[in-house]
This record gives C-alpha cells, sequence and structure tokens, in this order.
C-alpha cells in the first residue's frame, strides 16, 4: 500500500534561514508525489509535485523539493524562510491500483518561522 | 482562491442528525474527491465521483454516502452523527488525467 511519512510534527526555523520539511514515502511503482499547504482556517494549497524528470522540482512560493530514489525521500525545502510560510505541509502521495487519483496524506508538519 | 467552492462553512448539528455538505468543481473539473481531516485520524480520502459516477472509495463509514450530479457538484451525506465524525470535511477537483487537485475551504462539521 501507499503512504507517506512526515516524521517531525513540527519545525522551527528563523526567518532568513533555509528551511526542510522532511517526507519519506512507500511505494509500489512509480511514486507520484505531492507537497501541499495549509494556512490556519483555509484549504489545501498546491505546492509543487514530482512525477517524473529532475529530481529537484520547483514549486509555488519558492519552495522546491528534492525527489531521492535510494532514500525514498521527498523533502521539502526554501533557501531563504519567511515569516509567512509558517503553516501546516502536508505530503501526498498518489493512491494506486484502482484508486489512482486519490491523494494519501502524511499527517502533517507544522513549520513555525521566527522573526 | 482555487475556484472550487464549498458550503456551509461551518455547521454544528446534534448527535444522531443527517446533514449534507456541497461542493462545487472548478469549472471544466470532472472529478470531485471528498476528505475527512480530524485531530486524531489526519487527512483521509472518502471517496472519488468521477463525471457523475463513483470512481474510488477510501476510509467512507457506510453512514456516510456521497454523489455527483450531471451539473457536477457533488454532496457528501452524513447520517446517525456521532461526536466523532467532528471534522473538517474538504472536497478538491481535478481535471480528468491531471495530477494536481484543487481543494475548497472545508465544511466544518461540529456534532453536540
Amino acid at each position: 500500500a501507499q503512504s507517506v511519512a512526515q516524521p517531525e510534527d513540527q519545525v522551527n526555523v528563523a526567518e532568513g534561514n533555509p528551511l526542510t520539511v522532511k517526507c519519506t514515502y512507500s511505494v509500489s511503482g512509480n511514486p507520484y508525489l505531492f507537497w501541499y499547504v495549509q494556512y490556519p482556517n483555509r484549504g489545501l494549497q498546491f505546492l509543487l509535485k514530482y512525477i517524473t524528470g529532475d529530481n529537484l522540482v520547483k514549486g509555488s512560493y519558492g519552495f522546491e523539493a528534492e525527489f531521492n530514489k535510494s532514500q525514498t525521500s521527498f523533502h521539502l525545502k526554501k533557501p531563504s524562510a519567511l515569516v509567512s510560510d509558517s503553516a501546516l505541509y502536508f505530503c501526498a502521495v498518489r493512491g494506486g491500483g484502482g484508486s489512482q487519483g486519490n491523494l494519501i496524506f502524511g499527517k502533517g508538519t507544522k513549520l513555525s518561522v521566527k522573526p | 482562491d482555487s475556484g472550487v467552492t464549498q458550503t456551509p462553512k461551518h455547521l454544528i448539528t446534534a448527535t444522531g442528525q443527517r446533514v449534507t455538505l456541497r461542493c462545487s468543481p472548478r469549472s471544466g473539473d470532472l472529478s470531485v474527491y471528498w476528505y475527512q481531516q480530524s485531530l486524531d485520524q489526519g487527512l483521509q480520502f472518502l471517496i472519488q465521483y468521477y463525471n457523475g459516477e463513483e470512481r474510488a472509495k477510501g476510509n467512507i463509514l457506510e453512514r456516510f454516502s456521497a454523489q455527483q450530479f450531471p451539473d457536477l457538484h457533488s454532496e457528501l451525506n452524513l447520517s446517525s452523527l456521532e461526536l466523532g465524525d467532528s471534522a473538517l470535511y474538504f472536497c478538491a477537483s481535478s481535471v480528468h488525467g491531471s495530477t494536481e487537485q484543487y481543494f475548497g475551504p472545508g465544511t466544518r462539521l461540529t456534532v453536540t
């Protein structure tokens, strides 16, 4: 079964410092991986995806993610964090088999960026 | 704004009652997905419809049902509500064959 794990409940970063939010995956077949962000009292917003191709994927708001097949990881990164990046971040993998459309989410990581 | 709308924003009801949540997908999107977000279970996929037909089922209780209408809007029906059904319910839509899903703002259901 497809699954993703986010090992950190919370990540604290100072504004201007680089940030990393970790995600590991377990899939059968080729992984379709996603990052979404959820601001308080809002829906989920799509940040970026990896389907195939370059292992470094660039997304919205200056975020990028690195796909690492040998480590089965898909960590979200940003070179310089902003206070406004503070939010809940979800890694997701596309379901396989007959339910290829739905997303399977990790538990989420709360990112806190302090001034 | 994702283009996906959900009504109502908030819903407070009592145990044993039945409620209907509504979702309008982005213009042109044929697929609609329903997800439940709760503190203990996280974000879980419930059910998917494509152009009016059920396409996939996730961890959806038998007390819950959904449908997608000819105008492509979808409704999620929750019956015999229990306290544990209190959660944020999201609808998402996508173009068939596309990989991104666009989420609505959610409906917060509180069962008292």
